[in-house]
């Protein structure tokens, strides 16, 4: 079945690094890629998308490129911030699966520090 | 409304007791989802409803749980018997759009379910 797998954490930064979260996937279709944001106390909420190959999604200062050759969508931000400190998810939703269910990866806690 | 609703935020219940969970999605989107946030286990998929009607169950981990929805709006998982592994975060998201495409799904903020 389908399935993402992203960069174990937790991942701990200082102010003003660059970050990135890798992530890849396994698809028998031709999916959609997304990432998904979880702040503090706060329900998921979706950072950017990508929905065919090469596509580069943008939202906050972050960036992934929809890689169809490698099966990837890593997650970077050229310099991160407290706020930026949350928990976040690569997710994919495969139309031959059914679009409507999103399959996620395990989430990759990120911590900046001051 | 503004956002996806979710109720109770906690939840704690004794072993073998029966809990119900309710989502309340926003206004119009007619698509409906349950997740299911364990510590370890990630994100996962429980049940999909589009309208009233639910053509993806596949996640429920076992007949224990169940969920409706009515009048294409609010949704209530409920889960009978419940046992201290089910303790976990039920999140519910609702979509606009459904289909081929890219699906994207407004979550709410939780029911944290603590089974002693």
């Amino acid at each position: 079945g389908d399935s993402v797998t992203q960069m174990e954490g937790p991942v701990t930064l200082s102010e003003e690094a660059f970050l990135t979260i890798n992530c890849t996937y396994t698809a028998t279709g031709y999916p959609s890629l997304f990432w998904y944001v979880q702040y503090p106390g706060e329900g998921l909420q979706l950072l950017l998308k990508a929905t065919k190959a090469d596509d580069k999604g943008s939202n906050k200062g972050f960036e992934a490129t929809y890689r169809k050759e490698t099966t990837s969508f890593h997650l970077e931000k050229g310099s991160v911030q407290v706020s930026d400190s949350a928990v976040y998810f690569c997710a994919l939703s495969d139309p031959l699966q059914g679009a409507q269910k999103l399959v996620f990866g395990q989430g990759t806690r990120l911590t900046i520090n001051p | 409304g503004a956002g996806v609703s979710q109720s109770p935020s906690n939840k704690v219940t004794e072993k073998g007791k029966d809990v119900e969970l309710r989502c309340d999605p926003i206004s119009g989107h007619t698509a409906l989802y349950w997740y299911r946030q364990s510590l370890g286990q990630g994100l996962e998929f429980l049940i999909y409803f589009q309208g009233n009607s639910a053509p993806d169950k596949s996640g429920l981990p076992s007949d224990r749980f169940s969920a409706e929805r009515t009048g294409g709006s609010v949704s209530t998982l409920t889960i009978q018997r419940t046992q201290q592994e089910d303790s976990a975060v039920y999140l519910c998201a609702s979509s606009l759009r459904w289909g081929r495409g890219a699906n994207v799904l407004t979550f709410g903020a939780g029911s944290r379910l603590t089974v002693l």
